[in-house]
C-alpha cells in the first residue's frame, strides 16, 4: 500500500495563476481533509469531505476549492493565486468510525 | 470553539533527558486526544492518543495522560534520544469526530 500521495511535491506559482493539488488514498477511507501548515500556526483545515461526492468547510477555506469525484481522490484547487498562500499542504485521510488520521508527505507551495 | 494550545519550542535536550511537552485543551464535549509526530521533511505520523478520560496513550517510550479535571494532554519521555528529534503536535477530535484541531507543534532537538 502507498498510504496517502500528494502530486506534486513542490510548485511555485505567480500571483494569479491556477493549479489543483492531488491526494490519493488506496486504503479506501471514507474521510479526506486538506490542511495547510503555517509557521508558528500549527495545521489549519481547509476543507474535507465525508464521503464521495461531498465536501464541507474547514477552519480556512477562502480561496480554495475541493472535489470529491472518486473515493481514493480528494483535489484541492486555488483558482488564483495569492502568496498568503504560501504554504505547506498536506492531505490526510481516516476510515469512518476510527479517528487515526494518515498523512500525505505534503506540497510545498510558493506564491511569488 | 475547540482549540488546543502546546508549549512553544523550539526545545533543546541532552539525549537520555527527560521530555516534557505541555499541551491544554478547550472542547465541547468529551473530544479525542492525540499526540503526532512529524519527522523533517515527512508528514505527521500518529504517536499516541486517548479517547476518554485518564486513558493513558503510550508507544515509543512516550506517554500522555488525559486530564480532564485540568483539559491537559501532556507528552513526556523519561529519556530521549537523538533520533526523537522532530515537531510534535497536539490534537484533538470533535464532538463529531470530522474535524481535528491541531496545535502549533513544538520543535525538538536532541543532541548526543
Amino acid at each position: 500500500n502507498a498510504g496517502v500521495t500528494q502530486t506534486p511535491k513542490f510548485r511555485v506559482l505567480k500571483t494569479g495563476q491556477s493549479m489543483t493539488l492531488l491526494c490519493a488514498q488506496d486504503m479506501n477511507h471514507e474521510y479526506m481533509y486538506w490542511y495547510r501548515q503555517d509557521p508558528g500556526m500549527g495545521l489549519r483545515l481547509i476543507h474535507y469531505s465525508v464521503g464521495e461526492g461531498t465536501t464541507a468547510k474547514g477552519e480556512v477555506p477562502d480561496g480554495y476549492n475541493v472535489s470529491r469525484l472518486k473515493k481514493q481522490n480528494f483535489l484541492l484547487g486555488l483558482e488564483s493565486a495569492a502568496p498568503s498562500q504560501t504554504s505547506v499542504y498536506f492531505c490526510a485521510s481516516n476510515r469512518l468510525g476510527t479517528d487515526t488520521q494518515y498523512f500525505g508527505p505534503g506540497t510545498r507551495l510558493t506564491v511569488l | 470553539g475547540d482549540s488546543v494550545t502546546q508549549m512553544e519550542g523550539p526545545v533543546t535536550l541532552s539525549e537520555e533527558a527527560f521530555l516534557t511537552i505541555n499541551c491544554t485543551y478547550t472542547a465541547t464535549g468529551y473530544p479525542s486526544l492525540f499526540w503526532y509526530v512529524q519527522y523533517p521533511g515527512e508528514g505527521l505520523q500518529l504517536l499516541l492518543k486517548a479517547t476518554k478520560a485518564d486513558d493513558k496513550g503510550s508507544n515509543k517510550g512516550f506517554e500522555a495522560t488525559y486530564r480532564k479535571e485540568t483539559t491537559s494532554f501532556h507528552l513526556e519521555k523519561g529519556s530521549v534520544q537523538v533520533s526523537d528529534s522532530a515537531v510534535y503536535f497536539c490534537a484533538l477530535s470533535d464532538q463529531t469526530g470530522n474535524q481535528f484541531y491541531f496545535g502549533t507543534g513544538t520543535s525538538l532537538t536532541v543532541i548526543p
